[in-house]
């Protein structure tokens, strides 16, 4: 079955520095989804990719899927505190047909020092 | 747009009784989704409905049920409730399209005591 791993699992950086969160799967991705979380809240739908090579950015806030389709990256640049969270990538599952069924990595916990 | 809603926010309930969650999605959107998110799991796919119809099921037991109305709005119902069951449940609609992106409404906290 297909999985994903997000690395690393945690991050403490201080506010104004940039940084990286990836997301590996074991299998080509046809969809891949990043979300921020609030802890106890719901998700917020950040970014889509689906085409190999594929970069998305909206404010400081930029992701990119590899041309193999199998890691996707997320980075913030000049993180400030309104950034922390927890990061997911969540992606569609091949063979599932036309359904909405996503399967996660298990998050990325952010915290941003001021 | 108004997001999608779940009522209720949190929910206290103890071992071997049963709980109905909704969820309504955004105008427009067919496709409902569930998922449960717990600490050790992480988030999981339960099922999703479009036009009523359940189209998809992940691996969960016979008592994580659900259903879903003619305007879209959905209801999950959990029965014989067991203290794993704890969880944040989330529900998530789109469009209905194979690369629509799916919004995430607030959640629903159930304590199983």
């Amino acid at each position: 079955s297909q999985e994903l791993e997000q690395s690393p699992q945690s991050l403490i950086v201080q506010e104004g520095k940039n940084l990286t969160i990836n997301c590996t799967s074991s299998k080509t991705l046809y969809g891949l989804y990043w979300y921020k979380q609030k802890y106890g809240e719901g998700l917020i739908f950040l970014m889509m990719l689906q085409k190999g090579g594929e970069e998305k950015s909206h404010e400081k806030i930029t992701a990119k899927l590899d041309e193999k389709k199998q890691q996707s990256s997320l980075h913030i640049t000049a993180s400030q505190p309104s950034h922390a969270g927890i990061y997911l990538c969540g992606a569609d599952i091949p063979g599932s047909g036309n359904t909405g069924k996503l399967i996660f990595g298990q998050g990325t916990t952010l915290q941003v020092k001021p | 747009k108004a997001g999608v809603t779940q009522t209720p926010r949190y929910l206290i309930k103890t071992r071997g009784q049963q709980v109905t969650l909704s969820c309504s999605p955004i105008s427009g959107h067919r496709s409902v989704s569930w998922y449960q998110q717990t600490p050790g799991q992480g988030l999981q796919f339960l099922f999703e409905y479009f036009s009523e119809t359940q189209r998809n099921k992940g691996n969960f037991p016979g008592r994580f049920s659900g259903r879903q109305f003619s305007n879209s709005r959905s209801e999950m119902n959990v029965s014989t409730l067991e203290l794993g069951d704890s969880a944040l449940y989330l529900c998530a609609s789109r469009g209905g399209g194979r690369t629509d992106t799916q919004y995430f409404g607030p959640g629903t906290r159930l304590t199983v005591l």
